[in-house]
């Protein structure tokens, strides 16, 4: 079984530039996670799918920020119009729901490599 | 709301010796779950154990074991006979039922030195 794929790894870009990137959940993981990441800091929620249906938002995630899932097995998550503090590693993660998988793994969220971005 | 503390910012040890990372949580749920996950220099997370607010034995996974005690709010982790491959950063997380999210404490820098 593969796991959680994101891509791409690294972007850089200039400030004012839109970027989005894209996760691909371990097969059959209905729910799909974005987290936050700034150096030295722990993740930070930013939203969550269950299959195509997106179920709660954080604060965190401005305007500037749209998150899809359109058919319930890949996610991107598009940022608009980037400002240097956009900067961070976005993460992943998914994870199968109750019924799924055997019981130790479920509901655990299993996370991608990330993707660092860099805005200049 | 949600805490995770992990106070211990960078622990430094030689190899062999034996390192306990502390997590203290604050929750008003009365159900919930404490996760702890690696984070090597490559940057991907990686899911270590996973443990029930209702199940407070202690686990142990080969050099690995979990203390967690709910009269302290506390899920320790402790390495024995660490190793230089140990070096990461590691996190303490908490989520409430229903998985909605994960809240991450900043996490312990460990340096193991040969």
């Amino acid at each position: 079984d593969t796991g959680v794929s994101q891509d791409p790894r690294h972007k850089i870009t200039k400030r004012g530039q839109n970027v989005t990137f894209r996760c691909d959940p371990i097969s059959e993981h209905n729910r799909l996670y974005w987290y936050r990441q700034t150096l030295g800091q722990g993740p930070e929620f930013l939203t969550y799918f269950q299959n195509e249906a997106q179920l709660e938002k954080s604060r965190l995630l401005s305007d500037r920020f749209s998150a899809e899932r359109p058919k319930g097995s890949f996610s991107t998550l598009e940022i608009q119009r980037t400002e240097q503090g956009d900067s961070a590693m976005y993460l992943c993660a998914s994870s199968p729901i109750r019924g799924q998988g055997d019981l130790k793994s479920t509901d655990t969220q299993y996370f991608g490599p990330g993707t660092r971005l860099t805005v200049l | 709301a949600q805490k995770v503390t992990q106070a211990q910012t960078e622990i430094s040890v030689v190899e062999k010796e034996d390192v306990t990372l502390d997590c203290v949580y604050e929750t008003r749920d009365t159900t919930y779950y404490l996760f702890w996950y690696k984070q090597p220099p490559s940057g991907e997370l990686v899911f270590l154990i996973r443990r029930n607010s209702f199940d407070e034995q202690n686990e142990i996974s080969g050099r690995y074991s979990w203390n967690f005690q709910k009269s302290t709010s506390s899920f320790n982790f402790t390495i024995t006979a660490s190793q230089v491959v140990d070096s990461a950063v590691y996190f303490c997380a908490l989520s409430s039922t229903g998985f909605q999210k994960l809240v991450f404490g900043t996490g312990t820098r460990l340096l193991v030195s040969p």
